[in-house]
């Protein structure tokens, strides 16, 4: 067990809608990422927060959000969505930007 | 953007044999990272790397960061029933923040 809760663990919802996926870091984490795992793409970061603040952007579509609440909890949000986001969603953290990160055991979102 | 190639991108061993597998990049990484996923999991930290040249053991597992730091390998010794899974590299560069890059892992599977 990493620490690293996420909920739900599947989701199933259909294209134009909306869904939030939540995450909860390790005790003590301050740094929250957000990944996203599909059979074509791997694992690929999509964004960082650190301790409330955005910290780093990576492949992170426009039609994705996400934010750090003050209890450290993460919130990613996915609009608009299309079949091609379904995959797996990780959550990761760490105490700090150098540390390693340690993931939750992901969402799986699939889209009909 | 970086990239990282691993490799081999499946083995399928004897039970008790070495198993050796590798990633490398197009350019230098600060810290290398390798993580084992098991189906319906994410993926769990192994081994962290800090500095060219570095050598670390986690039980029957070693890997070593390059010194070059484009590249990084992982050794099971005497593999058993449980290692089968995917085990994934992942850099990070200081210089794009905390972003980890993953390879695209390696499946491996063990015959008792």
């Amino acid at each position: 067990d990493s620490g690293v809760t996420q909920t739900p663990k599947h989701l199933i919802t259909a294209t134009g809608q909306r869904v939030t996926l939540r995450c909860s870091p390790r005790s003590g984490d301050l740094s929250v990422y957000w990944y996203q795992q599909s059979l074509d793409q791997g694992l690929q970061f999509l964004i960082q927060y650190y301790n409330g603040e955005e910290r780093a952007k990576g492949n992170i579509l426009e039609r994705f959000s996400a934010q750090q609440f003050p209890d450290l909890h993460s919130e990613l949000n996915l609009s608009s969505l299309e079949l091609g986001d379904s995959a797996l969603y990780f959550c990761a953290s760490s105490v700090g930007g150098h540390q390693p990160q340690h993931f939750g055991d992901g969402t799986r979102l699939s889209i009909l | 953007g970086q990239q990282l190639n691993q490799s081999p991108q499946s083995m399928f061993i004897q039970e008790g044999e070495d198993v050796s597998m590798n990633c490398t990049s197009s350019s230098i990484f600060n810290t290398w990272l390798w993580y084992k996923q098991d189906p319906g999991e994410g993926p769990v930290l192994l081994i962290a790397l800090y500095k060219a040249g570095e050598l670390t053991s986690n039980g029957r597992l070693t890997a070593q960061f390059g010194i070059t730091r484009k590249d990084s390998f992982l050794n099971i010794s005497a593999s058993i029933p449980s290692d089968v899974g995917i085990y994934f590299c992942a850099g990070r560069d200081n210089n794009a923040g905390n972003m980890l890059t993953f390879g695209g892992g390696t499946r491996l599977m063990v015959k008792p």
